[in-house]
């Protein structure tokens, strides 16, 4: 079993969409979670921190459920912009190792 | 932007031939990371440093060697490049960002092996 699964997808969802991202990881002692974004042959770059609590951020929205190791990405009034891959990343605990999922791909048409 | 940058950007090279990827980073950081990007597999690490002269392996170091003896610069060695280190390499420093330790990337190195 992968230590963090995503559904690659791709989802291909019309403009104005809210779209959901799950991934799972399997380290129960995992202690910080992450969402990167990653365009076609550019590099991975932060999207958000996920928190115990939730976080939002503009049309972003992050949950954390650690009973069940899973993590979810929320996107509301998609933007053709929104196209990317979403990687989930999970830190393990122990120095600043990440793992990393092998993303979520999104199309966004008009 | 994380002030990194990585030289060369792409290159295509030999079986057999050594290959040095540089890392430059303009903040002091401490950490720095080297990854590799495949299809179908998450970013992997290969080697990190958490300060000058002070190297780890990751879970995919087998045949590369890293060095750094300068806070700014991190090198990547292919000693003997082989066609299944085709990949595209990523150099990453860690910082803290809201009281939580998180990594930012460089633009990429293309590495071709024929």
């Amino acid at each position: 079993r992968k230590e963090v699964e995503q559904d690659p997808g791709p989802f291909n969802v019309p403009e104005g969409a809210t779209v959901a991202f799950n991934c799972t990881y399997s380290n129960s002692a995992s202690q910080s979670f992450f969402w990167y974004r990653q365009d076609c042959r550019k590099e991975p770059k932060l999207l958000m921190s996920v928190y115990s609590s939730g976080n939002e951020d503009g049309r972003f929205t992050a949950q954390l459920n650690r009973a069940s190791q899973y993590i979810s990405l929320l996107i509301r009034d998609s933007k053709l912009s929104d196209s990317a891959t979403y990687l989930c990343v999970v830190k393990q605990g122990s120095g600043d190792k990440l793992t990393f999922g092998t993303g979520t791909r999104l199309a966004v048409r008009p | 932007d994380a002030g990194i940058t990585q030289s060369p950007r792409h290159k295509v090279t030999e079986t057999g031939t050594p290959v040095t990827l540089r890392c430059h980073q303009t903040e002091n950081h401490r950490y720095m990371y080297w990854y590799r990007q495949d299809p179908g597999h998450g970013l992997r690490l290969i080697h990190y440093s958490y300060g000058v002269k002070d190297t780890d392996k990751g879970e995919v170091s087998d045949g590369y060697s890293v060095s750094r003896s300068k806070t700014e610069d991190f090198l990547l060695t292919l000693e003997s490049a082989t066609s299944s280190q085709t990949s595209v390499y990523f150099c990453a420093i860690s910082e803290s960002t809201g009281g939580t330790e998180t990594q930012y990337f460089g633009p990429g190195t293309r590495l071709l092996v024929l």
